[in-house]
């Protein structure tokens, strides 16, 4: 079965420390991998899109990267700030156009 | 581009009551999906379009479920008869699929449905 795991499912970090989110999956056959952040109440928004045949993509204070043979990404956020809380969310194409999603980690950025 | 657009946004019907909501994608997107999310199960895929052509539906939960997309740049997904566990936030999405591969998924703001 293919599976996506985020751990944490929470995490609170002093403001302007780095930190990393964690993503796991199953299938090393991957098409490419999608990073979301999800404010309360609101929709999905894009932060990356990592192509299978990339490492890694950088947006700012963001850096994911990819390792399919380990069936891991991390997503890096340099000097958080609170306006980083939020939840985040990993998804995964499966050699198909199904995105499936990981359960999140909510992020909150202590000030 | 506004978006992925969503109508309405929230939506309260009693139990039994048929619940239509609605999806504009992007323009030039080809493919759309029909994203469920609870507290419990998170995002679940209920059926994604190709072109307009229902690709997998197997996410859908059951009979009362049906979606369409009658055109490339408006999609339904109805609830007939909507009962009370079928409230959740209901998302749709949108991408411009490439011959080997996806490209990005954008997302709408999304329905609230509350079956009471």
């Amino acid at each position: 079965k293919q599976e996506v795991t985020q751990i944490p499912a929470a995490l609170s970090v002093p403001e302007g420390e780095n930190l990393v989110l964690n993503c796991s999956f199953t299938d090393s056959a991957i098409y490419n991998l999608q990073w979301f952040r999800q404010d309360p109440g609101k929709g999905l928004t894009s932060l990356l899109l990592i192509q299978s045949s990339q490492r890694e993509q950088t947006s700012g204070r963001l850096n994911a990267s990819l390792d399919k043979s380990s069936g891991r990404s991390t997503l890096y956020i340099a000097a958080s700030q609170p306006g980083d809380s939020a939840t985040y969310l990993c998804a995964v194409y499966f050699g198909n156009e199904k995105l499936t999603f990981g359960t999140g980690t909510r992020l909150t950025i202590i000030p | 581009d506004a978006g992925v657009i969503q109508s309405p946004r929230h939506e309260v019907t009693e139990m039994g009551q048929e619940v239509t909501l609605r999806c504009k994608p992007i323009s030039g997107h080809n493919s759309l999906f029909w994203y469920r999310q609870t507290m419990m199960r998170g995002l679940e895929l209920l059926i994604y379009f190709n072109n307009n052509v229902p690709i997998d539906d197997s996410g859908m939960p059951e009979d009362r479920f049906s979606a369409k997309m009658p055109n490339a740049s408006f999609s339904t997904l109805k609830i007939q008869p909507s009962e009370p566990r079928d409230s959740a936030v209901y998302f749709c999405a949108s991408s411009l699929a490439a011959l080997r591969g996806v490209a990005e998924a954008f997302f709408g703001q999304g329905t609230r449905l509350t079956v009471v």
